[in-house]
């Protein structure tokens, strides 16, 4: 059963430096979704893809972040110039459009900015 | 702007006892309603959800939730706790007629089991 899939698990990174993280969705799925986490809150949304195409971008999103998917496969979520309040979670999800309407969500990347 | 109220951040129960968990959501056209659970240092399962039909649905684990539109509600129970209960729980709604769009979550409430 192949899942979604989030690498890394774990990134630990100083102020100021950048980072990339990865999600591989379902392989059918054509939507994929980022939501950021901190602890003792829910997942807030972040972006959304259908297919390679961002539909839509949270205004939470600042310009140091940045989200691709090319191909429409698998994603790439982007924070430049790194700032201790990035220090959060990072959940990808992904799901089939219109069928059953639910997402699935991969195991986080665990951001610590030092 | 659509949200979603989790009543209680912290729940505990007696193993063997009812567990009840509140959500209430704020929009006026009833949105798609979900129920997640996390375990820690896990990503989010679906326990649940309601799109449209029937407003009581069950889910994995002995799960269930009532939709219930006046009340603009979906409260989760289990009839018995168990101590592999003791988790986060969210609530969370997407709008309608975006065939399952992004999720907006409420701010979790922490399940705790008692032996």
């Amino acid at each position: 059963d192949t899942g979604v899939s989030q690498d890394p698990r774990h990134k630990i990174t100083k102020r100021g430096q950048n980072v990339t993280f990865r999600c591989d969705p379902i392989s059918e799925h054509n939507r994929l979704y980022w939501y950021r986490q901190t602890l003792g809150q829910g997942p807030e949304f972040l972006t959304y893809f259908q297919n390679e195409a961002q539909l839509e971008k949270s205004r939470l999103l600042s310009d140091r972040f940045s989200a691709e998917r090319p191909k429409g496969s698998f994603s790439t979520l982007e924070i430049q110039r790194t700032e201790q309040g990035d220090s959060a979670m990072y959940l990808c999800a992904s799901s089939l459009t219109g069928v059953r309407y639910e997402q699935f969500f991969g195991p986080g990347t665990r951001l610590t900015v030092l | 702007a659509q949200s979603v109220t989790q009543l209680g951040s912290h729940v505990s129960v007696s193993e063997g006892a009812l567990v009840l968990l509140r959500c209430n959501y704020s929009s006026s056209v009833p949105p798609y309603l979900f129920w997640y659970v996390q375990y820690p240092n896990q990503g989010l399962q679906l326990l649940l959800k309601y799109t449209t039909g029937a407003t009581l649905v069950k889910g994995i684990n002995g799960f269930e939730a009532e939709f219930k539109k006046s009340e603009t509600s979906f409260h989760l129970t289990k009839p018995s706790a168990h101590m592999s209960d003791a988790a986060e729980y969210f609530c969370a709604v997407s709008e309608r007629g975006n065939q399952g769009g992004k999720l907006i979550f409420g701010q979790g409430t922490e399940l705790s089991v008692k032996p």
